[in-house]
């Protein structure tokens, strides 16, 4: 069915680390993907949005890219700091579909 | 000012108890959500409206209601509430499936 799989349930870091967060994605449809990320104690808010293949999403020094050869909609980002702490979520509507489905969260621990 | 509110923000019920979770949005979107957070599984789809006085099932509806009266509110119902609705729950408002979702701040719901 149309699913998104995150594998990493938590990453910890060191401040100035890459950061790379695994995203896969499964449909039949034309995806539009998204990244969300979630502060402690808040709702989750839109991080980056792409709608079509090959292209990039960039927000707050985050970058992802739509790679339809290889269903993944990896999160990257060059040198997190401690303010980046946060769950990070990946999520797809697709065409056809009702409702977007979110994958089942990455924790980042960012240390100072 | 928050475009999504929900009230409560804590609550306590007992099992087979009445409760009804209350969200209101600013927007003027026509989409809403109700999601269930849970360690594991991310964020689920329980119901969602596409309009004043239209409301669909999602992916885990059991166990739960919705109304939406106005274009404004849409609220989650718990008719007889069970330990196993013990979450975080959050409601999101959007212009369409292929558009950003602006969630709520949550409503943490302990049913002993």
């Amino acid at each position: 069915g149309d699913s998104v799989i995150q594998m990493q349930g938590q990453v910890t870091l060191s401040e100035n680390d890459f950061l790379f967060i695994n995203c896969t994605y499964s449909t039949t449809g034309y995806p539009t993907l998204f990244w969300y990320v979630q502060y402690s104690g808040e709702g989750p808010q839109l991080l980056l949005q792409v709608t079509t293949a090959n292209n990039k999403g960039s927000s707050r020094g985050f970058e992802a890219t739509y790679d339809k050869g290889t269903t993944s909609f990896h999160l990257q980002k060059t040198s997190v700091q401690e303010i980046d702490s946060a769950v990070y979520y990946c999520a797809m509507s697709w065409t056809g579909g009702y409702k977007v489905v979110f994958g089942s969260g990455t924790r980042l621990l960012v240390s100072p | 000012e928050a475009a999504v509110t929900q009230s409560p923000r804590n609550k306590v019920a007992v099992t087979g108890g009445k409760v009804t979770l209350s969200c209101n949005q600013t927007n003027n979107h026509n989409n809403m959500y109700w999601y269930r957070q849970d360690t594991g599984h991310g964020l689920r789809l329980i119901h969602y409206s596409y309009g004043a006085g239209s409301t669909e099932k999602g992916d885990i509806p059991d166990g739960y209601k919705a109304s939406r009266p106005s274009q404004e509110n849409f609220s989650l119902i718990l008719e007889l509430a069970t330990p196993s609705q013990t979450s975080v729950y959050f409601c999101a408002s959007g212009a369409g499936n292929y558009a950003e979702q602006f969630f709520g701040p949550g409503t943490r719901l302990t049913v002993l």
